[in-house]
């Protein structure tokens, strides 16, 4: 199994500024998934971080405005640029299990965007 | 556009109660079916993975079951316990080579003491 850490838990941030999401596995993997939940909505996948290639959006999905790094075989950043209040969300940060398929979550970052 | 719908969206049971909750998915192309529970402020808890039509699979006082042919699941929780509220959410991996899942929206449950 991995233990994943996510900072900040929790944020109210203004519209139109940006909030970078922090994610920290406890071993190194191959491919770091990023998810959102908006209210009442399922998870929905925005990306795939790889180690030294640049993210693969997901449809619906930008760069621009979900900007990914992914320095390391450990460590991930999701960025959430100009902030509307429909970004509002949980944003979840994941990583795979190898042959099993499972998938390891993070505890969830709940932004709220005023 | 590929649909995985559960229901109920959410309820509450006395402790003690049985309950049961459904998972709805495409039945073509089917490769796994995943059942989390996720409750609030922690990180989603992978309960099952299942693969095969017909498969069982039980953890604790939690078991569900898989229909790929019809494109279900059933969870069951036994005797619910308060510790067991949570959202209890099913995500339908795709048949690819990369980890692409569809979830549900979730069932949200409430025991009630």
């Amino acid at each position: 199994s991995a233990v994943i850490s996510q900072k900040p838990s929790r944020d109210i941030c203004q519209r139109g500024t940006s909030l970078t999401i922090q994610c920290q596995v406890d071993s190194q993997v191959t491919m770091m998934f990023w998810y959102r939940q908006q209210p009442g909505q399922s998870l929905t996948l925005i990306a795939t971080a790889n180690q030294g290639s640049e993210a693969t959006y997901e449809s619906g999905f930008v760069i621009d405005k979900f900007p990914i790094s992914r320095p390391n075989l450990t460590f991930s950043t999701l960025t959430v640029s100009n902030m509307s209040p429909e970004d509002s969300s949980i944003y979840l940060c994941s990583v795979g299990a190898g042959t099993t398929s499972e998938q390891y979550f993070g505890p969830g970052t709940r932004l709220t965007v005023t | 556009i590929l649909n995985v719908e559960q229901s109920p969206q959410s309820l509450h049971v006395q402790e003690g109660d049985s309950t049961n909750f459904t998972c709805s998915f495409p039945s073509s192309n089917f490769y796994a079916l995943h059942w989390y529970r996720w409750e609030t402020a922690k990180s989603p808890e992978a309960l099952f993975v299942m693969t095969l039509n017909g498969d069982e699979k039980k953890k604790g006082r939690i078991s569900a079951t898989l229909n790929t042919k019809e494109g279900y699941s059933y969870l069951y929780i036994k005797g619910s316990q308060p510790e067991d509220s949570a959202t209890y959410l099913c995500a339908f991996r795709l048949p690819s080579g990369t980890y692409k899942y569809i979830f549900g929206t979730g069932t949200r449950l409430k025991v009630l003491a």
